[in-house]
């Protein structure tokens, strides 16, 4: 089936710093990637739609000047966590939209975790 | 507005025995519903869905789910549990014509012991 590889698997850093999350498309070209966020015990949130080539539509209450969003290629999103906080410690998770056949399907990455110290 | 139930948060099950996991949506519209599955340290897969037609639907691995409209439920079943099925269940929806943004529930563990 269809890969979608998230880099780096697991980060720490201090406060104040900045974080590049990498989500990419292995086998296929995804004009739609999306951006979730899941706390511990507690479900998936949808923080952003990520658009090749435009910008990235927001979920109400996500800051966008805080996470900064990329779609450059059709195989690319990145996710750039800016002045990382503590109560941005979290398990980020990316998806891709596959358009295969005429079907479209979503592929979800491994996560990221990201613990700010 | 839509969200999903799943009313457990952890389901502990023998091998072999049968295991329902319960998703419940509210929605005053027509929905698409899944099934998720997440092993440790990997990402969801798509273990069914249903989208329209047969309200049984047959998944991934024996898994099967039900799509009740009346009871706005969409539980996922197995008759035979194996350990390799312990994991994370995730049930989501996508309001149809909501742009298909997925909603989670907050997910079961599923815990089978020998």
């Amino acid at each position: 089936g269809a890969v979608v590889s998230q880099h780096p698997s697991r980060v720490i850093c201090k406060s104040g710093t900045s974080v590049k999350i990498e989500c990419r498309s292995l086998d296929f070209q995804a004009t739609t990637m999306f951006w979730y966020r899941q706390f511990p015990k507690q479900s998936l949130m949808l923080m952003a739609t990520s658009n090749e080539g435009s910008k990235a539509t927001y979920e109400q209450g996500v800051e966008k000047d805080k996470f900064l969003i990329n779609h450059a290629s059709l195989t690319l999103s990145t996710l750039t966590v800016t002045s990382a906080h503590p109560e941005d410690s979290s398990f980020y998770i990316c998806s891709a939209r596959s358009q295969r056949g005429g079907r479209e399907t979503q592929y979800f990455g491994p996560g990221t975790r990201l613990l700010v110290l | 507005a839509q969200s999903v139930t799943q009313l457990d948060s952890q389901v502990p099950v023998f091998e072999e025995a049968p295991v329902e996991l319960r998703c419940n949506y509210s929605s005053s519209v027509s929905v698409y519903l899944f099934w998720y599955v997440q092993y440790p340290n990997q990402g969801l897969q798509l273990l069914l869905k249903y989208l329209s037609g047969s309200t049984l639907v047959k998944g991934i691995n024996g898994f099967e789910a039900e799509f009740n409209k009346s009871q706005t439920s969409f539980h996922l079943r197995k008759p035979s549990v194996h350990i390799s099925d312990t994991a994370e269940y995730f049930c989501a929806v996508i309001l149809t014509g909501g742009g298909n943004k997925l909603t989670f529930g907050t997910g079961t563990q599923l815990k089978v012991e020998l």
